[in-house]
């Protein structure tokens, strides 16, 4: 198993560019997240999802879309990037279990907006 | 509103014992995570407490007081390897699967 892949590992965009990042995951989990990690701040929830057609807004969803059209890809869209969303960016996976239910998590993508 | 808190940053001698402190203020609790993160590397989970008292596993535990909303990771004999973040996470009562997590705290080992 692959586990949770995030592309691109890094990527430099210009004020006002839009661009996609790239989630996936094999471990077949219904629920999928999208983290933004600051330096010095802990990770703030973005988007996440409880299954495939389902997503919903989490703390920080502004300047932000997703999709889940299956099981396994995430993709969350930057429309018109500003320099505010300069940040490493963590998608994860867990699955649905009731209680314990651990999040595994991609390598990151490092995007810096100038 | 909730919160999370743990120390910024601390600093351990190879071979001893650390303890990082985390207090929470959340809405309900469902459970509290520990994570590790080494620098430029995705998180990776080191512990889950639900109910009180501690968790062991391996070099390193896991202590929660419901009642006092804290938690401690007890990291022993200390390996350079452990130079990392150390995540606290809570889950509120009111989720399955949202977590609500803490700065993290710096641990820097030093021969």
């Amino acid at each position: 198993n692959a586990g949770v892949t995030q592309t691109p590992k890094f990527r430099i965009l210009k004020i006002g560019q839009s661009m996609t990042l790239q989630c996936a995951q094999d471990m077949n989990h219904n629920y999928m997240y999208w983290y933004r990690q600051d330096p010095g701040m802990g990770l703030k929830l973005i988007y996440y999802s409880v299954g495939a057609g389902i997503t919903d807004k989490g703390e920080v969803p502004n300047g932000y879309n997703v999709s889940r059209s299956t099981t396994e890809d995430f993709p969350l869209r930057l429309e018109l990037a500003a320099p505010s969303q300069t940040s490493v960016y963590f998608c994860a996976s867990s699955p649905d279990s009731l209680g314990f239910n651990e999040q595994f998590f991609g390598p990151g993508t490092r995007l810096t907006v100038l | 509103g909730q919160n999370i808190d743990q120390p910024t940053e601390m600093t351990a001698t190879e071979g001893a014992i650390v303890q990082i402190n985390c207090t929470y203020q959340t809405s309900g609790f469902n459970g509290l995570f520990w994570y590790q993160q080494h620098a430029g590397e995705a998180p990776t989970f080191l512990s889950y407490n639900v109910l009180d008292g501690l968790e062991e596993k391996g070099r390193f535990s896991s202590f929660l007081s419901r009642s006092k909303g804290y938690s401690y990771l007890l990291l022993k004999e200390l390996q350079m390897k452990d130079s990392a973040s150390y995540l606290c996470a809570v889950r509120p009562m009111d989720s399955n699967y949202q977590l609500i997590w803490g700065a993290g705290t710096k641990l820097i080992i030093k021969p």
